[in-house]
């Protein structure tokens, strides 16, 4: 199966919104609540954000928060601040026995 | 707290094998499903295998399907992944991830292991 499809590069300036797409399938992300979404900073291990969609871990900002829509996925990070520069994956499960990731994005603070 | 600490990756020829292992504190192991996620240099992550907390369903990517071997002991609280065959562009950041039920995220993530194939 083939990988979401996220754009690669999104940007804001801080305080602003962005919101990052994921599209996939009705196999996957419209097959499923089960949308993920992950936050890496250069060199660091990826961090959980937003899971089934819209839930927040302990700890995540409420300025992050998930949406779905059919078959894409949305992350939007309100009140953009320096710190939200980072590269920003969706993940679904699709099918009984296997997982997706897309391409990431590039989220820039202006 | 959580923690992950992935050992065994480095630098292994075309064709051989390597063992990566995952060693879990912090929480009760037994109780949870595990995920290998990879991610190449410079690349986006990508999903290789899980297995389920009592071990008993094991699903990979086609990648690496019949190459890879996902398993766990829960007496060392340990998740391996034996990767035999190694190709090129198997060479990644290996990383491991608590599962958060349903095949729904992956919940904690090690700081990951690195492996590369090359002659």
């Amino acid at each position: 199966q083939s990988a979401l499809t996220q754009p690669p590069s999104a940007s804001g300036s801080p305080g602003q919104s962005v919101t990052i797409s994921c599209t996939g399938t009705s196999s996957d992300v419209g097959g499923y609540n089960y949308v993920s979404w992950y936050q890496q900073h250069p060199g660091k291990a990826p961090k959980l954000m937003i899971y089934e969609v819209s839930k927040r871990p302990s700890g995540v900002p409420d300025r992050f928060s998930g949406s779905k829509s059919g078959n894409t996925a949305s992350l939007t990070v309100s009140g953009l601040q320096a710190e939200d520069e980072a590269d920003y994956y969706c993940s679904s499960r699709a099918g009984s026995n296997n997982v997706l990731f897309g391409g990431g994005t590039k989220l820039t603070v202006l | 707290q959580v923690q992950l600490v992935e050992s065994g990756g480095g630098v292994v020829q075309p064709g051989r094998s390597l063992r990566l292992s995952c060693v879990a504190s912090g929480f009760m192991f037994s109780n949870y499903g595990m995920h290998w996620v990879r991610q190449a240099p410079g690349k986006g992550l990508e999903w290789v295998a899980v297995i389920w907390s009592d071990g008993s369903n094991k699903y990979y990517a086609d990648s690496v399907k019949g190459r890879f071997t996902i398993s766990r002991d829960d007496s060392k609280n340990t998740l391996y992944l034996q990767m035999i065959n190694l190709r090129a562009e198997d060479t990644a950041v290996y990383y491991c991830a608590t599962e958060g039920g349903q095949l729904s995220f992956c919940e904690s993530w090690g700081q990951g292991t690195l492996v590369t194939v090359s002659s």
